[in-house]
């Protein structure tokens, strides 16, 4: 069975600095999809990154990015010049096999002292 | 606006008395799922379906009925709520693989006396 892990139950991090969420995963699959996700105290959950295991380019969108190391089951989140806006919970999920059944974490609190 | 819609927003009921989360979307999309999210055990998959007249059990189907007789609507049933079914509820949709994005009501809060 796929699991996925956050082993930081929280973080903080200051405004305009930069910071790293961890994920690991375990999986047989070969074809898979990995995501971050977003909520912030509105609960609304908000995709922030998809990334494909099939490609070896780290997925980036802005202030966002990953680090995927395929081999080592790893996920990792990068925050770039956080901003007050970025706190919030952070989930790591994991999507692959037929049944399309996301896979989450048990997230990760972001908070931004400014 | 491409949206999914989810009502009750908030519901507190008592313990025995049925109740119907509606869950709606206009997106056109195969894929329908319900997630529970409880502290510390992030979200879990409760029932989806694949389309119409299809639907099969997630990880935490206990207590739990879905229906799904019209591709944009995908209702969720507690005959007999439990305190223990207390929890915020996702609705989600999506296309129907891995591959595309799914995009989550704005949640139900539920609680249970």
């Amino acid at each position: 069975a796929q699991t996925v892990t956050q082993s930081q139950p929280e973080m903080s991090v200051q405004e305009a600095e930069t910071v790293t969420l961890s994920c690991t995963y375990d999986t047989s699959e070969s074809d898979y999809y990995l995501f971050w996700y977003k909520q912030p105290p509105s609960r609304q959950m908000i995709l922030v990154i998809r990334q494909e295991a099939y490609k070896q380019q780290n997925a980036t969108e802005n202030r966002f990015s990953v680090n995927f190391q395929k081999a080592a089951k790893s996920f990792s989140l990068k925050i770039s010049d956080s901003q007050l806006g970025d706190a919030a919970m952070y989930f790591c999920a994991f999507n692959g096999g037929a049944t399309n059944k996301l896979i989450f974490g048990t997230g990760t609190l972001l908070a931004v002292q400014p | 606006e491409a949206q999914v819609t989810q009502n009750p927003r908030y519901l507190i009921t008592v313990t025995g008395k049925k109740l119907t989360v509606t869950c709606s979307q206009n997106m056109n999309h195969e894929y329908m799922s319900w997630y529970r999210q409880d502290p510390g055990l992030g979200l879990r998959q409760i029932y989806y379906s694949m389309n119409v007249e299809v639907t099969d059990k997630g990880d935490v189907p206990e207590g739990y009925k879905v229906s799904r007789k019209e591709k944009r609507n995908f209702p969720l049933i507690l005959e007999s709520p439990s305190p223990n079914q207390t929890s915020l509820y996702f609705c989600a949709s999506s296309h129907g693989t891995a591959s595309y994005e799914q995009y989550f009501g704005p949640g139900t809060r539920l609680t249970v006396t």
